[in-house]
């Protein structure tokens, strides 16, 4: 079974500043989907970015990045010039190619952004 | 924009009452998913649905039941609420058939959250 494991569960960082988040996941696939969603204290999870693990090139949105490394199944986020409005929790997440499946999740970073 | 509704944003329930959570999604989506969240375990699939009338069991169904009579529409019931599943609980919804950004995307409710006493 897949697994997906978030090592850090709390992480702070100062605005301006950037943060990275790690995700490592464990998959006998050789293709799936990766997912980074952000949940605010409202509550609604929203995703942030995604990677399809067949495309080399790393994911961008804006301020977030992502650096996939398909050999150390390895998926973490990076967050540039953090926001106060980053501050979330943050889970990283796996999906195989089949459509309509469940995504299965890590437990979460909590990000704190300090003014 | 995709909507996906939960019917309360907060509730509260009594040990071995039968509760009903629903869950709304307003693009004909065929793909839906119930996810309990705990401090500290993440998110947990109870059940998901990829059609009306089917149903799938996920990682932790047990105490649980789903009814997914329309497309729209996806509850999640809990025959006899006992005190341990006192939670968040979320629902999503996702496309089958679409482009490709759209049908790799679940998108989520606000969530419930549920104390049973």
């Amino acid at each position: 079974a897949q697994t997906v494991t978030q090592s850090q569960p709390e992480m702070s960082v100062q605005e301006a500043e950037t943060v990275t988040l790690s995700c490592t996941y464990d998959t006998s696939e050789s293709d799936y989907y990766l997912f980074w969603y952000k949940q605010p204290p409202s509550r609604q999870m929203i995703l942030v970015i995604r990677q399809e693990a067949y495309k080399q090139q790393n994911a961008t949105e804006n301020r977030f990045s992502v650096n996939f490394q398909k050999a150390a199944k390895s998926f973490s986020l990076k967050i540039s010039d953090s926001q106060l409005g980053d501050a979330a929790m943050y889970f990283c997440a796996y999906r195989t190619l089949s459509v309509g499946t469940p995504l299965v999740f890590g437990k979460g970073t909590r990000l704190s952004v300090i003014a | 924009d995709v909507k996906v509704t939960q019917s309360s944003r907060y509730l509260v329930k009594r040990t071995g009452e039968k509760v009903f959570l629903e869950c709304v999604q307003d693009m004909d989506h065929e793909n839906m998913f119930w996810y309990r969240q705990d401090p500290g375990l993440g998110l947990r699939l109870i059940y998901f649905s990829y059609d009306v009338k089917m149903k799938e069991k996920g990682d932790i169904p047990e105490g649980y039941s789903v009814s997914r009579e329309k497309k729209e529409r996806f509850s999640l019931i809990l025959e006899s609420a006992s005190t341990n599943q006192t939670s968040m609980y979320l629902c999503a919804s996702s496309l089958t058939a679409g482009p490709p950004l759209e049908i790799d995307t679940q998108y989520f409710g606000p969530g419930t959250r549920l104390t049973v006493l």
